[in-house]
């Protein structure tokens, strides 16, 4: 199993442009998330999932949105990238519910905006 | 909403030395505290977390203590190696609220042969 994969793991963006990240898991796993992380301030939660077809925010969901289409699979979009995104993005699963609350996290997008 | 503060940023022992980090929540209706550990350029990796109705869970070197009453919770290494080096974050969470975790800043744990 590749567990959770990201792609891209770097991308360099202009002011203003748009790009979608890509996670993907093959553990079947129910509930997905998005974390970013910035030096000093540990991660953050964007947006998650608790299902197919789900999505609701986190703590940080402004310039970001998201999708899952399919169960495997969750996408984050960034519509006008900002130098504040700027940061290194992180994909997480988990098979959800009361006692299988251990998240697999991806190897992390590092992306600029410049 | 929750708030995770974790103490202290930066941790320095010498090998076999026990090394403890701390983190306080906000929200008495967390249950659910795990610990992660991230290596340089990878993703967070689970190493040992602690549900509620639990006061502490051991795993070989590594314990966690939970204190509900005052809410804090602490992850305790004992005889510290080189691989232990890493950045160590702790996080709450409520089961009930999608199992989304609040993460607390970390802690960069050097520990010097």
């Amino acid at each position: 199993n590749a567990g959770v994969t990201q792609t891209p793991k770097f991308r360099v963006l202009k002011t203003g442009q748009s790009m979608t990240l890509l996670c993907a898991q093959d553990m079947n796993h129910e509930y997905m998330y998005w974390y970013r992380q910035d030096p000093g301030m540990g991660l953050r939660l964007i947006h998650y999932s608790v299902g197919e077809g789900t999505t609701a925010k986190g703590e940080v969901p402004d310039g970001y949105n998201v999708s899952r289409l399919k169960k495997q699979n969750f996408l984050l979009g960034l519509e006008s990238a900002a130098p504040s995104q700027t940061s290194v993005y992180f994909c997480a699963s988990s098979y959800g519910g009361v006692y299988y609350n251990e998240q697999f996290f991806g190897p992390g997008t590092r992306l600029t905006v410049l | 909403g929750e708030n995770v503060e974790q103490h202290p940023s930066t941790l320095s022992v010498q090998e076999g030395d026990s090394a403890v980090i701390k983190c306080t929540y906000s929200d008495s209706a967390s249950n659910y505290f795990p610990w992660y550990k991230q290596e340089l350029g990878k993703g967070p990796q689970l190493i040992i977390d602690i549900r509620s109705n639990v006061g502490e869970k051991k795993d070989q070197r590594i314990a966690v203590t939970l204190n509900k009453t005052a809410k804090h919770f602490s992850l305790h290494i004992t005889e510290t190696q080189p691989e232990d080096s890493a950045v160590y974050f702790c996080a709450a969470s409520n089961h009930n609220q999608g199992g989304k975790l609040i993460f607390g800043q970390g802690t960069e744990l050097s520990v010097k042969p």
